[in-house]
C-alpha cells in the first residue's frame, strides 16, 4: 500500500527562522512531488512541486528531493507568522493523474 | 491556473437526506477530482470524474452513495446522498494540471444532523 508520512507537528518556530517539513513515500516508483499550504477552514494550495533529485528554490521556499531515500523536504527561509498553516505532502506514483496520495500534513506555528 | 468555485460554500442537512455540490472551473479541463476531507484528516480521493462516460471510484466509495456527473469540461456534480452523520466533512473537487498537480477548490463544508 502506497504512503506518504510526515510529522503531524506542531512545529514551532520563531518569526524569521528556517521552518524544515519532512515527508517520506513508500513507493519508489513515485514520479512527482508536491507541496500544499492549507491555512484554517481553507482548501489546499499548491505552492511548490519537484520531480529531480537536488534542490528547487522558489522565492523563500526550497523542496529537496532525495529518491534514494524517499524522503522529500520543504524549507521555509525568513519564517512569517503568515507561513503558519498545514503542509500537506503529496506525492504522484504514475498512472491516472488521480494517483496523488496526500500526507496527513504538518502543522507549523511561526511565532512572532 | 484555472478559477475554480463551489456550491454551496457549506450547508446543514439531516440525516436520510441528499446534496448536491456543484464545482465550476472558468476554463475546459480534462482532469476533474472529488476529495473528502474529514475533521484533522488529509484528503481521501472519492473519484475521478470523467466527461461523457461514468466516474472512476476509488475503494470504499461507491456510485450509489456519491453520484458524479460531468456533462462538460467545465462543470461536475457531487451528490452525497441518504446522509449520515459519518458523512460530516469537507468536500472538495479539484482539476489537474500540466505536471500531474492539482488545484482545488474552496471546498463545500458539509454538516449532517
Amino acid at each position: 500500500q502506497k504512503e506518504v508520512e510526515q510529522n503531524s507537528g506542531p512545529l514551532s518556530v520563531p518569526e524569521g527562522a528556517i521552518a524544515s517539513l519532512n515527508c517520506t513515500y513508500s513507493d519508489r516508483g513515485s514520479q512527482s512531488f508536491f507541496w500544499y499550504r492549507q491555512y484554517s477552514g481553507k482548501s489546499p494550495e499548491l505552492i511548490m512541486f519537484i520531480y529531480s533529485n537536488g534542490d528547487k528554490e522558489d522565492g523563500r521556499f526550497t523542496a529537496q528531493l532525495n529518491k534514494a531515500s524517499q524522503y522529500v523536504s520543504l524549507l521555509i527561509r525568513d519564517s512569517q507568522p503568515s507561513d503558519s498553516a498545514t503542509y500537506l505532502c503529496a506525492v504522484y506514483y504514475g498512472g491516472s493523474q488521480g494517483n496523488l496520495i496526500f500526507g496527513k500534513g504538518t502543522k507549523l506555528s511561526v511565532k512572532p | 491556473s484555472a478559477v475554480i468555485s463551489q456550491k454551496p460554500s457549506r450547508d446543514i442537512c439531516q440525516r436520510g437526506t441528499s446534496l448536491t455540490i456543484q464545482c465550476q472551473v472558468d476554463s475546459q479541463v480534462t482532469m476533474m477530482f472529488w476529495y473528502r476531507q474529514q475533521p484533522g484528516q488529509s484528503l481521501t480521493l472519492i473519484a475521478t470524474a470523467n466527461q461523457g462516460s461514468e466516474a472512476t471510484y476509488e475503494s470504499g466509495f461507491v456510485i450509489d452513495k456519491f453520484p458524479i456527473s460531468r456533462p462538460n469540461l467545465t462543470f461536475s456534480t457531487l451528490t452525497v446522498s441518504n446522509m449520515s452523520p459519518e458523512d460530516s466533512s469537507i468536500y472538495l473537487c479539484s482539476v489537474g494540471g500540466s505536471v500531474y498537480e492539482q488545484y482545488f477548490g474552496p471546498g463545500t463544508r458539509l454538516t449532517v444532523t
